[in-house]
């Protein structure tokens, strides 16, 4: 069965405070891996989509790694704004699976 | 490009009711999967449907369905409404064609069961 979990799960920075956070996985076969933020009362916006071990990605102060056993999203001199849970899912090769699989997420709070 | 859209956002009902939750995806896109979010489980996942067929299925009792219709909008039903089914349901839509491709959500239905 796929599986995904997030570390910590909580995080405080303070502004500028760079950091990162983890997602391992398992997964027999990996068609994608994602990254959504999620605003409170709001639906997961995408972030970011890996597909191979070595693959990276950013986007502003974001920027998404992935290994064969986990993903890493590295925070670069964080804004308030930034404040959000991250969630991380797979999706799994195998026929027409379209199924996600998530991760509890981190909530991230950033302090000015 | 409008993003997906759910309605009615938000819903009261009591147990034993049931409740219809509506999906509309991004223009051009095929593929609508509905998840569930709670606190204590998370995200996960329900069905997905692609071209009116559903193609794959989560770990849900019968009591929740959907179906899809011509023009991709899609409808989720919950029977028999239980406290448990209290939640955020969620659906994303992509184009379907190609495992691994993006699904965009939309911002969700939020249904409390008394």
């Amino acid at each position: 069965e796929d599986q995904v979990t997030q570390s910590p799960e909580a995080l405080r920075l303070q502004e500028g405070e760079s950091s990162s956070l983890n997602c391992s996985y398992t997964v027999s076969g990996l068609r994608g891996l994602f990254w959504y933020r999620q605003d409170p009362g709001k639906g997961p916006e995408f972030l970011f989509t890996l597909y191979s071990a070595g693959e990276e990605k950013e986007k502003e102060r974001l920027k998404a790694t992935l290994t064969k056993k986990e993903s890493f999203l590295h925070i670069t001199a964080p804004k308030p704004e930034d404040s959000a849970t991250y969630l991380c899912a797979v999706q799994a090769s195998g026929g027409s699976n379209y199924k996600l699989t998530f991760g509890k997420g981190t909530l991230l709070t950033v302090n000015p | 490009k409008a993003g997906v859209t759910q309605t009615p956002r938000y819903l009261i009902k009591t147990r034993g009711q049931q409740v219809t939750l509506s999906c509309s995806p991004i223009s051009g896109h095929r593929s609508v999967s509905w998840y569930q979010q709670t606190p204590g489980q998370g995200l996960q996942f329900l069905f997905e449907y692609f071209s009116e067929t559903q193609r794959n299925k989560g770990n849900f009792p019968g009591r929740f369905s959907g179906r899809q219709f011509s023009n991709s909008r899609s409808e989720m039903n919950v029977s028999t409404l239980e406290l448990g089914d209290s939640a955020l349901y969620l659906c994303a839509s992509s184009s379907g064609l190609a495992e691994g491709e993006t699904q965009y959500f939309g911002p969700g239905t939020r249904l409390l069961v008394l």
